[in-house]
Parts: structure tokens; sequence; C-alpha cells
């Protein structure tokens, strides 16, 4: 596709239980970022990836966050025994360079809103 | 410290006027890059803008510009004759040289009245 896809587009988990989301960047971008975004506020950075090397992870907010992109492309964020807190909505971003270009526009997805009963 | 300020958290203006957002950013790093975002509500994240701190002319990109006053440090984005289309919150943000991170603002909801 032309955009970043992500899915699902919407998840309900019960406390406890695991989840994968998934992100799916624009063909051929090097960098891969992750973000999360509470309800009225603005994204705020988790992780980002250049290729398959995880290059910055200071966002995670803990352990039971984790993220991979095993061959460069497709990124999975996933979130063990999911707490309340959790719940917001996950947003994926893609640029085409491969090293830190201030003017590098991120091109995000369209998120998946997780909700933790 | 707050490193971006959007003060207003929502704006109402009507239909073909102009509007400002208002943004005002900290930063010690010389070298940065100022974006700004759209998000309607069906909560994709678009692009609209991009002004680095060394461009000596604000951005602009059709009925989008960034007034960009570097010793205020601040970055508004004008919207020219508003349409109904404009309605969604919009973000600030920015860049550091030495991080690949995007820092956002937490936004203004503009609602465009007809």
């Amino acid at each position: 596709g032309a955009g970043v896809s992500q899915s699902p587009r919407y998840k309900v988990a019960k406390r406890g239980q695991d989840v994968a989301l998934r992100c799916d960047p624009i063909s051929g971008h090097v960098s891969l970022f992750w973000y999360q975004q509470a309800l009225g506020q603005g994204p705020e950075f988790l992780t980002y990836f250049q290729n398959e090397a995880q290059l910055d992870k200071s966002g995670l907010p803990s352990d039971r966050f984790f993220a991979e992109r095993p061959e460069g492309s497709v990124s999975t964020l996933k979130i063990q025994r999911t707490q309340q807190e959790d719940s917001a909505v996950y947003l994926c971003a893609s640029s085409p360079s491969r090293g830190s270009t201030i003017t590098d526009t991120q091109y995000f997805g369209p998120g998946t809103r997780l909700t933790v009963l | 410290a707050q490193k971006i300020t959007q003060t207003q958290p929502g704006m109402f203006v009507q239909e073909k006027e102009a509007v400002t957002l208002d943004c005002t950013y900290d930063t010690s790093d010389p070298s940065y890059g100022l974006f700004w975002y759209k998000q309607p509500s069906s909560g994709e994240m678009i692009f609209l803008i991009y002004q680095g701190s060394y461009d000596q002319q604000n951005a602009t990109e059709g009925r989008y510009s960034l007034n960009f006053q570097k010793a205020r440090k601040s970055a508004n984005l004008v919207i020219s004759a508003s349409q109904l289309g404009d309605s969604a919150m919009y973000f600030c943000a920015m860049r550091e040289r030495s991080y690949d991170k995007i820092i956002f603002g937490k936004g203004t909801r503009l609602h465009i009245l007809p």
C-alpha cells in the first residue's frame, strides 16, 4: 500500500492479557517509530528502529512493553499482562532516511486503539 | 520542562476565515526541526508542514504557512481560507538534532463553523 498500515485498528483486552500490535511501514522506509497517545494528549515516543536494529527504547514505560522488527520491515509492539493504564492509541510512523536527519518527515499510520478492561 | 506548548485547547472559526494556531517551543539545540500535524477524528496523523531552524524563509504548503519567529521560539501555523474539512486536532512538534523522536505538544482542537 501507499501508506503506513496498522492492525488491528481496535483491540479490547481484559486486564492481564497479552496483546500484539502490528505495523506495516511504507515500503523501503528505513526508520520506524512507535508512539503512545493517551486520550486528549499528544503522542509520546516509545521506541525507534533503524532497519532491524532497535536504536532507542527509552520511551517504553515498563518491561511489559516489547517491540521487534526482525526483518527490517514489519514491526510488532507487544504488551504483556496489560493494565488499564495501557489503554491508549498506539501509533506507528516510518521515515525514509537512515540517520538522524532533522528534515526527515515521519509518516503515521491510523493507529491501534487499545482498550483494557 | 515542557518542550512544546500549545496554549489553545480549542478554537472556533468561521468558514473561509484565516486561523492562527499558536505554538512555542523550548530547546538549547541550535539545530532542530519543527512540524505541524493534523489529526482528524479518524485518528491518522497527517503531516502538514516543516520548518528547519536554519531556514531563512517561513515555510508554506498550499493553504498552510508557518510563522516562524526564532528569537521568540514561536512557530505558529496559519491556515488561510479555512474549510469545513479543516476541523481536526492540530499538533505542533519538534525534532532536535541529537534525537530521532519527535516531541509533540498537547494539541489544539479546531472547529470550523459553516
